[in-house]
């Protein structure tokens, strides 16, 4: 089974900071690995994936995310962080080798503050 | 080039009609899927499409709800005899292959009163 974990509910930071949001996953093999972002009554929009290749993902927005297969974690961060980045952020995570879903974990809220 | 779209946005419908929520995918993509999205939730999984077959429909509640995608128009997510509890927002995806990322539509809201 695949899974994918958000330890954090919310997130606050000051806008000009750093920004770390946290994903943790589960799979089976190789996983393909994918942040979205989803503004309020909005679809989710594609900010990042990791396939194959370089641990470290860039993506929109100054988003980057890093790939720790030690630690199982793929977590998202900008190096300065802007208000208008403050949504909800989802983690998702496919096994290259079965099935075509996209396993979301529960969303991580990022506030930030003038 | 439009990104994927749905219709209707909101959609508010009494207990036991019907509900037909609608998404056509971005320009030459020719793979669907259908997520549900609950209050308080992550998005779930309910079915993947290419034209004209039901490719994947392991998320799919196996009562009431169905999916299509015929060969022409827009794929079509049916449930039947509505109850309460199928509140919620119902986004539909689509991608050019099966292994890239997936794009999401704005999702449709549906309301169970």
């Amino acid at each position: 089974a695949q899974s994918v974990a958000q330890p954090e509910d919310q997130v606050n930071v000051a806008e000009g900071n750093p920004l770390t949001v946290k994903c943790t996953y589960s799979v089976s093999g190789n996983p393909y690995l994918f942040w979205y972002v989803q503004y309020p009554n909005r679809g989710l929009q594609f900010l990042l994936k990791y396939i194959t290749g370089d641990n470290l993902v860039k993506g929109s927005y100054g988003f980057e995310a890093e790939f720790n297969k030690s630690q199982t974690s793929f977590h998202l961060k900008k190096p300065s962080a802007l208000v208008s980045d403050s949504a909800l952020y989802f983690c998702a995570v496919r096994a290259n080798h079965s099935g075509y879903a996209l396993n979301f974990g529960k969303g991580t809220s990022l506030l930030v503050t003038p | 080039n439009a990104g994927v779209m749905q219709n209707p946005r909101h959609l508010v419908r009494r207990r036991g009609q019907e509900a037909r929520l609608r998404c056509s995918p971005m320009k030459g993509h020719s793979h669907v899927y259908w997520y549900r999205q609950l209050p308080e939730e992550g998005l779930k999984f309910m079915v993947y499409l290419q034209k004209e077959n039901i490719i994947d429909e392991s998320g799919m509640p196996k009562e009431r709800f169905s999916a299509e995608f015929p060969k022409e128009g827009p794929s079509i997510l049916r449930i039947q005899q509505v109850v309460r509890g199928d509140s919620a927002a119902y986004f539909c995806a689509s991608s050019p292959e099966t292994f890239y990322e997936q794009y999401f539509g704005p999702g449709t809201r549906l309301t169970v009163t």
